[in-house]
């Protein structure tokens, strides 16, 4: 089973700075997806990343993929309150199956 | 375009009983998804559905879980019995893959909370 983990769980950061969020996977997936969740909603999709060294970006939120490295990267810069969310990764193995991440729950304090 | 619909929204029902959830994918979706996400979890797929056959069932319970998406456009999801542990959401979601690309995007519903007594 491909197993996916977020780092870090809970983040509590300031109005303006910057900071990323990891996801690991273990096996071989060349598509990978970020998702937002505000608390008590459901799931928006906010990029997908489809090979090796692909960067999408969107407002203040940029993420990054390495295959090689199984590792995609979400960065935030310049954070602002209305970004305060829970970011899920996922991961689809060759089979087309889904696999989210543990999530991020972001807080930006004023 | 009209969202992925899903019902009810909310149900509370005492453990052994049976529970039954309801959802309507975008229109001319043909892959269907349902999820269950445990409070501060993230979404563990249960089931996979491409028209009307299923394409992968390996995580759903299926000594008291079941599925069906009969004509390949609506699904259920039925508990029976219901225990204490499957109180979560149940998110359904559904997707379509564009002609000619490898991007899917899965757009989600509203999801059903359900808690188990």
């Amino acid at each position: 089973e491909l197993k996916v983990e977020q780092n870090p769980l809970f983040l509590s950061m300031q109005e303006g700075k910057n900071y990323t969020i990891y996801c690991n996977y273990s096996t071989t997936s060349d598509r990978l997806y970020w998702y937002r969740q505000d608390p008590g909603k459901s799931l928006e999709s906010l990029f997908v990343l489809l090979s090796n060294g692909a960067v999408k970006q969107e407002g203040r939120l940029m993420a990054s993929l390495d295959t090689k490295a199984r590792l995609s990267t979400l960065h935030i810069t310049a954070a602002v309150h209305d970004l305060s969310a829970t970011y899920f990764c996922a991961v689809v193995n060759t089979g087309n199956q889904f696999y989210f991440g543990t999530g991020t729950s972001l807080t930006v304090i004023p | 375009e009209a969202g992925v619909a899903q019902s009810p929204r909310y149900k509370i029902i005492e453990k052994r009983q049976s529970v039954a959830f309801w959802c309507n994918p975008i229109s001319g979706h043909a892959t269907l998804y349902w999820y269950q996400q445990i409070l501060g979890q993230g979404p563990k797929l249960l089931i996979q559905f491409q028209n009307n056959g299923v394409v992968d069932d390996s995580q759903l319970p299926k000594d008291r879980f079941s599925a069906e998406r009969l004509k390949g456009v609506d699904s259920t999801l039925k508990i029976q019995p219901a225990k204490l542990e499957d109180s979560a959401v149940y998110l359904c979601a559904s997707s379509s893959r564009d002609r000619g690309l490898v991007q899917e995007t899965q757009y989600f519903g509203p999801g059903t909370r359900l808690l188990v007594l």
